[in-house]
């Protein structure tokens, strides 16, 4: 069975860039969220997706944004690229309600 | 403000011993948990779960035990084994926001040795 799969695996950027991540749930999942990763905060929620309308939303900026496909697959982008979001993003997927979530890689981005 | 803690940023087990680890929570509306696995260069892989109506629950080698009155959770992990070597992330989530939306502890880094 296929996992969560993000693309790219890895990025890097330039301050002011913006770039889009990519991740495809496993199938029959239609809730993705997504987290950001650093040394100095941890695992933090960004936001959470299911049938194509965001359900939840953590503490960041407007710069951080999302949605979802009618296929489940959802994006990712970050405007206005800043040093400090320099971190791994995963994301995660399920059937949603109580259902664990399942992680996929991630995408490392680093800002230059 | 950390709602969930997890005190111990690692810990050394012989291998065949038990594992504990640890996790402490602050919101009382926390009504859902999990622990999740993660070696380097990969995500998290979800372990075992528990809900806030039971105290205690078992799969495998890994067992859960949830005291809600002192708002903390232990995974206990018998025996251990060299390839249980990694950190280990404790998460919770209330029901205002979906067991889609987790708060996440910082992790414990479990070491199994020979």
């Amino acid at each position: 069975k296929a996992g969560v799969t993000q693309t790219p695996r890895y990025l890097i950027k330039t301050r002011g860039q913006q770039v889009t991540l990519s991740c495809s749930p496993i199938s029959g999942h239609r809730s993705v969220s997504w987290y950001q990763q650093t040394p100095g905060q941890g695992l933090q929620f960004l936001f959470e997706y299911f049938s194509e309308t965001q359900r939840n939303k953590g503490n960041f900026p407007g710069r951080f944004s999302g949605r979802q496909f009618s296929n489940s697959r959802s994006e990712m982008n970050v405007s206005t690229l800043e040093l400090g979001d320099s971190a791994l993003y995963l994301c995660a997927s399920s059937f949603g309600g109580s259902q664990p979530q399942h992680f996929g890689d991630g995408t490392r981005l680093s800002i230059l | 403000d950390q709602q969930v803690k997890q005190n111990s940023p690692s810990l050394s087990v012989q291998e065949g011993r038990i594992s504990i680890l640890n996790c402490d929570y602050t919101n009382s509306m926390f009504d859902y948990f999990l622990w999740y696995k993660k070696y380097p260069a990969e995500g998290p892989t979800f372990l075992i779960s528990i809900s806030s109506i039971k105290d205690k629950n078992e799969d495998g080698r890994f067992t859960v035990f949830l005291n809600k009155s002192a708002k903390h959770l232990s995974l206990h992990i018998v025996p251990s084994q060299p390839g249980d070597s990694a950190v280990y992330f404790c998460a919770a989530s209330d029901p205002t926001g979906t067991a889609s939306k987790l708060t996440f502890g910082t992790g414990t880094r479990l070491q199994v040795t020979l």
